[in-house]
């Protein structure tokens, strides 16, 4: 089993849909959370970090649920702009003060005029 | 002021040579990556430095060796180059000791081995 695994997309959805994506991660000792973008050709860049609480950054909404070991990303009144591939990440601690990301493999998001 | 600064951008070369690929951030960071983004677009990580010191070391072929030679500098060198070394190679750098820390990337280099 994949450490990050995510919906496998690809999603297309009318400018002003909402969108939901989806993933899950396999370590339970992962300790922080992320939701990546990564546009064509460009390197990923961080949207957003994720908390137990949940959080939201304008049109942005990330979850997390420890238990299921489940994380969230929901888009409000997408935009064209929006259009590109989400990363779900994970941390974990890989000895002293250091700590590793895992990727998951991304989800492409279209937003159609 | 480029945070994160790779080079060369593009990097096509014949199989059996031997490559490198620069990185430099001036954020002042101590840590510094590299990973790899395949044709299937997964993102894994080769390599990570802190403060000059090998941190991480995936199972990486050891053609590929990198070097630190100030905590701002992490460049990678390939022996050998296979096709499936054919890849983009990003660069990322963060400050070490917190998991909630964000990684800059570099642009990446687009290597094209044929």
């Amino acid at each position: 089993r994949k450490e990050v695994e995510q919906d496998p997309g690809p999603f297309n959805v009318p400018e002003g849909a909402t969108v939901a994506f989806n993933c899950t991660y396999s370590n339970s000792a992962s300790q922080s959370f992320f939701w990546y973008r990564q546009d064509c050709r460009k390197e990923p860049k961080l949207l957003m970090s994720v908390y137990s609480s949940g959080n939201e950054d304008g049109r942005f909404t990330a979850q997390l649920n420890r238990a299921s070991q489940y994380i969230s990303l929901l888009i409000r009144d997408s935009k064209l702009s929006d259009s590109a591939t989400y990363l779900c990440v994970v941390s974990r601690n890989s000895g002293g003060s250091n700590y590793k990301l895992t990727f998951g493999k991304g989800t492409l998001l279209t937003v159609n005029p | 002021d480029t945070a994160v600064s790779q080079t060369p951008k593009y990097l096509v070369t014949q199989m059996g040579n031997d490559k490198s690929i620069k990185c430099e951030q001036n954020l002042g960071h101590d840590t510094m990556y590299w990973y790899k983004q395949d044709s299937k677009k997964f993102l894994k990580i080769m390599f990570s430095y802190n403060n000059k010191e090998l941190i991480i070391n995936e199972t990486v072929p050891n053609r590929f060796s990198p070097k630190s030679p100030d905590k701002a500098h992490l460049n990678l060198h390939i022996n050998s180059l296979e096709l499936g070394d054919s890849a983009v190679y990003f660069c990322a750098s963060s400050r070490p000791g917190q998991s909630s820390y964000e990684q800059y990337f570099g642009p990446g280099t687009r290597l094209t081995v044929t």
